[in-house]
This record gives C-alpha cells, structure tokens and sequence, in this order.
C-alpha cells in the first residue's frame, strides 16, 4: 500500500499570505496525485490532478508541483474563501489520502 | 450540472447491516467509475469501495472486504454499497464519488454525503 505523509498538520495565514503544504509519498506514484479542498460540512472538492493540472473552475492562485515522491501544493495570495482544510490523495494504487492539512487564520 | 444524491444513512445497532445508495445525473454515469468515501466525525477522508463504469470489476479497502460489496445500475443511474456486519468503526460520513478512469482513481465529483452511525 502506497502511505501518503501530509505536513504541516495545520497552518495559520492571513489573506494574502502565500500557502505551501507538502505530501510525500511512500513510493513512486508518478504523477498520479491530486488536491481537494473541504469546507466544514461539505463535500471534498477536486482542486488539482495529475499533480499540477487545475480542474476546471479552480482559480488560478492555486497549483501543484512534484519532486521525486514529495508533492506540493501552493496558494498563492491566501483569499478568505481558502480556509479550509486540504487534502492530497494519490491514484497509482488503491486509491489513499494524506492525513489533511487545516488551513485556519 | 452534475448531480450525486447519496441516501439510506442511518443508525444501526452493531453487527446490523445497511444499504446506502447514490442517484446520479447530469453525466454519462455508465462512462465513470463510482466509489464511495468515508469520512469518520472529525477524521480524514478514507477510500471504501470503488466498481468500473460498466460494473464489471470491483475492489475493496481492506478495512471492508468481506462486509461491503458494492454495485451498480446503470440503466437507473444509481450506485449502492451493502453494509453488512457494521462495527462502531464504520461510523462515518459516506460520499460517493466519480471518477473518470477507475485504474487511476481521482475523485472528479462528489456527493453530500451519508451518515451512518452504528451504536447499540
């Protein structure tokens, strides 16, 4: 099974801030990550792909990068609207997620 | 607009068994692979289920197997996960989920969700 490591756990930022979280992957996953973003009480919602592919309708301020088995992902310009708490998730295998990682003011 | 409308959540007794169900629209539902997702109260996404488009071939987390099957109708465009044998560990929030290629899964769209608690 493919482990997935997400850090920080949590972050506090302010608007405007730039946003950096981190996924490491137990194994080569090639490019086979994505982000989702969930909001309290709501659904995941699919951010990136294919490690740095933005889904359709995602803003621009976010985007993923992938080095070896550690994958990050960046908000740039950190909006009201992006607290939140994050999610990496890896599709080479059986499909496995990071921990998470809350973004909080 | 795509559309996942999960519902049957409920509280069992444990040892007890349940069927949720997901109604899907506005996508050609038999071209996706289906999942389902669990979230248990305050803890991280977990993948539970996962069944081809045309309902062929499925797998199952381990956590599961032997207790969950999962199907699918597409001439209803509707996605179920049988639950049986369910233990205070399977209490959750239950999403199911589309996906565009089922030998890579990547969660395209998702439902609200379905809450299951399983307590005596």
């Amino acid at each position: 099974d493919v482990q997935m490591t997400q850090s920080p756990s949590s972050l506090s930022a302010s608007v405007g801030d730039r946003v950096t979280i981190t996924c490491r992957a137990s194994q080569s996953i090639n490019y086979h990550l994505s982000w989702y973003q969930q909001k309290p009480g709501k659904a995941p919602k699919l951010l990136i792909y294919a490690a740095s592919d933005l889904q359709s309708g995602v803003p621009s301020r976010f985007s993923g990068s992938k080095s070896g088995t550690d994958f990050t992902l960046t908000i740039d310009s950190l909006q009201r609207d992006d607290f939140a708490t994050y999610y990496c998730q890896q599709s080479y295998s059986d499909p496995s997620f990071g921990q998470g990682t809350r973004v909080e003011i | 607009e795509v559309q996942l409308l999960e519902s049957g959540g409920d509280l069992v007794q444990p040892g007890g068994s349940l069927r949720l169900s997901c109604a899907a629209s506005g996508f050609s539902f038999s071209s996706y692979a289906m999942s389902w997702v669990r979230q248990a109260p305050g803890k991280g996404l977990e993948w539970v289920s996962s069944i081809s488009g045309s309902g062929s071939i499925s797998k199952n987390a381990d956590s599961v197997k032997g207790r969950f099957s999962i199907s699918r109708d597409n001439s209803k465009n509707t996605l179920s996960l049988q639950m049986n044998s369910l233990s205070a560990g399977d209490t959750a929030v239950y999403y199911c989920a589309a996906s565009g290629n089922y030998h890579a899964l990547t969660f395209d769209y998702w439902g609200q969700g379905a809450l299951v608690t399983v307590s005596s």
